[in-house]
């Protein structure tokens, strides 16, 4: 059973770079979406994007400037930089896996989560 | 704000059915996914594709689509189901994704 850890600072200072590392146990990254998606604290999710076969990556437009995502094979890990951040990056992030199934219909969803890790953006 | 509108909150009577929309211009070419989420809970796949199921997920809860609005609909809804609901698709390029803004239900 595939599970899903995030790991990184819990406090980042404004104008500086959040840093967050997930790491996958009970299967490989290969062949998956591995995306990344935060809540801010009271609010709903927002989609932050994903990586697919190590480069192909797709970004929320609105933080497309900010933000990168690379994963590791060779660690079963995979990463999110989101840089200049401010209080409004303030949330709990979680890493996620995408699926698009085999078929004719091409629909992405994501069927295993992390738990989820708070970063505040304070100085 | 989000290209997928969801509204605020919903309530159901225990046992009752209960449909939770989702409506969007992408609905019109793309399905959504279904996610439930408990207080300090990470979100859990409820529906995805045209109208599937994971694995553990009670048959009570079901997926359909019409024109722009994708639908949840529980089934004789039990207190378990009382939770944050977020339907995920394209956003109107059609080339990023979007959740929506969440329907919290509660079960009376």
């Amino acid at each position: 059973q595939v599970q899903l850890q995030e790991s990184g600072p819990g406090l980042v200072k404004p104008s500086e770079t959040l840093s967050l590392t997930c790491t996958v146990s009970g299967g490989s990254i290969s062949s998956y979406f591995w995306s990344w998606i935060r809540q801010p604290p009271g609010k709903g999710l927002e989609w932050i994007g994903y990586i697919y076969y190590s480069d192909i990556t797709n970004f929320n437009p609105s933080l497309k400037s900010r933000v990168s995502i690379a994963e590791d094979t060779s660690k079963n890990q995979f990463y999110l930089n989101l840089s200049s951040v401010t209080a409004a990056d303030t949330a709990v992030y979680y890493c996620a896996r995408g699926r698009v199934p085999v078929g004719p219909d091409y629909y992405y969803y994501i069927d295993v989560w992390g738990k989820g890790t708070t970063v505040t953006v304070s100085s | 704000s989000s290209e997928l509108t969801q509204d605020p909150a919903v309530s159901v009577a225990l046992g009752q059915t209960v449909s939770i929309t989702c409506q969007g211009d992408s609905l019109r070419n793309y399905y959504a996914s279904w996610y439930q989420q408990k207080p300090g809970q990470a979100p859990v796949l409820v529906i995805f594709g045209k109208h599937n199921r994971p694995s553990g997920i009670p048959d009570r809860y079901s997926g359909s689509s019409s024109g722009t609005t994708a639908s949840l609909t529980i089934t004789g809804a039990q207190a378990e189901d009382e939770a944050d609901y977020y339907c995920n698709s394209r956003d109107s390029s059609g080339n990023h994704y979007v959740f929506g803004s969440g329907t919290k239900v509660t079960v009376l």
